[in-house]
């Protein structure tokens, strides 16, 4: 398996509401990664999961939670969001030989309106 | 503050012609070069480039770095309406050991048929 799934792959949500989105990889890639994308713009890092462990987080607003329950998931906790949040969230992994993380590869994303 | 810049922005060719893209990159922690296509929606990896002078090569895609002069091109040759996309440089700056990687705005690749 060579692929990154991402679910769902719409989802509209109120501003009250909270939601998952959820990321698997079954490729024995040990760094996972959140990376938000709005309209014509390129990706911009979120969060990075090295070993399980929360590494980076690029001053994300609290709304947006990760959790990475084992090697091969990750999941993004969403909460109280605003409007402008909308965007494609890219879920990302990567092989870690040693202390390099070679290249990543995307899941499909999820589209996230947010009304 | 570390940085990515991809030239042109967009760019239109006929079905054939040869397109040579461009990113150069100012980054502390330089640890790699990367070239993804987005078409739709997940970007799709090309090449990842660590070493000065070593041409990578896929079909009638190729990449080379030049660590002097902080710059990477890709080389797409005989353009197909296929190549359509969105090509984006990133650079992993490191950072310690971090899969960090910071994006150029891309170039917009249309190939007319």
């Amino acid at each position: 398996d060579t692929e990154v799934t991402q679910t769902p792959k719409h989802l509209v949500m109120g501003m009250t509401n909270k939601k998952s989105l959820k990321c698997e990889q079954h490729m024995g890639h040990r760094a996972m990664y959140w990376y938000k994308q709005k309209a014509k713009k390129p990706p911009e890092l979120m969060f990075v999961y090295s070993y399980e462990k929360l590494s980076i987080n690029e001053s994300v607003p609290s709304r947006f939670s990760p959790e990475c329950p084992n090697s091969s998931l990750l999941n993004l906790h969403l909460h109280a969001l605003q409007p402008e949040d909308s965007a494609l969230y890219l879920c990302a992994s990567s092989q870690v030989t040693g202390r390099t993380y070679n290249e990543q590869f995307f899941g499909p994303g999820t589209r996230l309106t947010v009304l | 503050e570390d940085k990515v810049v991809q030239s042109p922005l967009s760019l239109v060719v006929h079905e054939g012609d040869t397109v040579t893209l461009n990113c150069s990159y100012e980054v502390t922690n330089f640890r790699s070069l990367l070239w993804y296509k987005q078409e739709k929606k997940a970007p799709t990896f090309l090449f990842m480039l660590t070493s000065s002078g070593i041409e990578k090569k896929s079909g009638r895609l190729s990449s080379i770095l030049d660590k002097k002069e902080l710059f990477s091109i890709l080389n797409i040759t005989a353009t197909q309406t296929g190549d359509s996309a969105i090509y984006l440089c990133a650079s992993d700056t490191g950072g310690g050991s971090q899969g960090n990687l910071i994006f150029g705005k891309g170039t917009k690749l249309s190939v007319k048929p």
